[in-house]
């Protein structure tokens, strides 16, 4: 079965304290990974696609990077406003582009 | 680019009645929208994928006859919910994508549904 996980599933950070957050996936077939930002009472803001192991991608404080069973979000010394929930999904072979999203990771960044 | 709106931000009616919530993308033509749905703290779950002038496809316990799906156009996608229910109180989120690869979901701000 399609499964994405994402770990932790909060984190706290204070300002420029630079971490990683995790999304491991089980998928048949793997034609894209996605990473989001939500705020609260929002709908998710795009950050990146990554389609193949090896590929790395970065915007800003932000960089994710793929391997055959996992990516990574890597938050490199952030700032309050990077404070959001954290989404990783996936996209499958024969899935007609439909996302798979893990539960996400709530990021908190204090001063 | 790729902007997609959604109308009303939030919406308040009573148990019995109906609720029309529209998605529009803004500088793009959408071959396929999809309508979410997600409870507090929790991520987002699939509830039907549209294209163009074809019949929605409803996820697995997604009651069809409830939740009424229309994309009328490339840029226009509606959901209707009918004889809302206190539980179908929510967060109602729509997104779109172009062409027929593999490519990004670009989301709407969302609806809150209040059923009272």
């Amino acid at each position: 079965e399609d499964q994405v996980t994402q770990s932790p599933e909060a984190l706290r950070l204070q300002e420029g304290e630079s971490s990683s957050l995790n999304c491991s996936y089980t998928v048949s077939g793997l034609r894209g990974l996605f990473w989001y930002r939500q705020d609260p009472g929002k709908g998710p803001e795009f950050l990146f696609t990554l389609y193949s192991a090896g590929e790395e991608k970065e915007k800003e404080r932000l960089k994710a990077t793929l391997t055959k069973k996992e990516s990574f979000l890597h938050i490199t010394a952030p700032k309050p406003e990077d404070s959001a929930t954290y989404l990783c999904a996936v996209s499958r072979s024969g899935g007609y582009n439909k996302l798979i999203f893990g539960a996400g990771t709530r990021l908190a960044v204090h001063p | 680019g790729a902007v997609v709106s959604q109308h009303p931000s939030w919406v308040i009616c009573k148990s019995g009645t109906s609720v029309k919530i529209e998605c529009r993308s803004l500088d793009f033509q959408a071959t396929t929208m999809f309508w979410y749905r997600q409870f507090p703290k929790q991520s987002l779950m699939l509830m039907a994928t549209s294209n163009e002038g074809s019949k929605a496809t409803y996820e697995q316990g997604v009651e069809k006859d409830k939740f009424l799906i229309n994309h009328a156009s490339l840029t226009l996608s509606t959901l209707t919910v009918t004889s809302a229910h206190p539980e179908d109180s929510s967060f109602y989120i729509c997104s779109a994508r172009w062409g027929q690869g593999v490519g990004e979901q670009y989301f709407g701000p969302g609806t809150r549904l209040t059923v009272t």
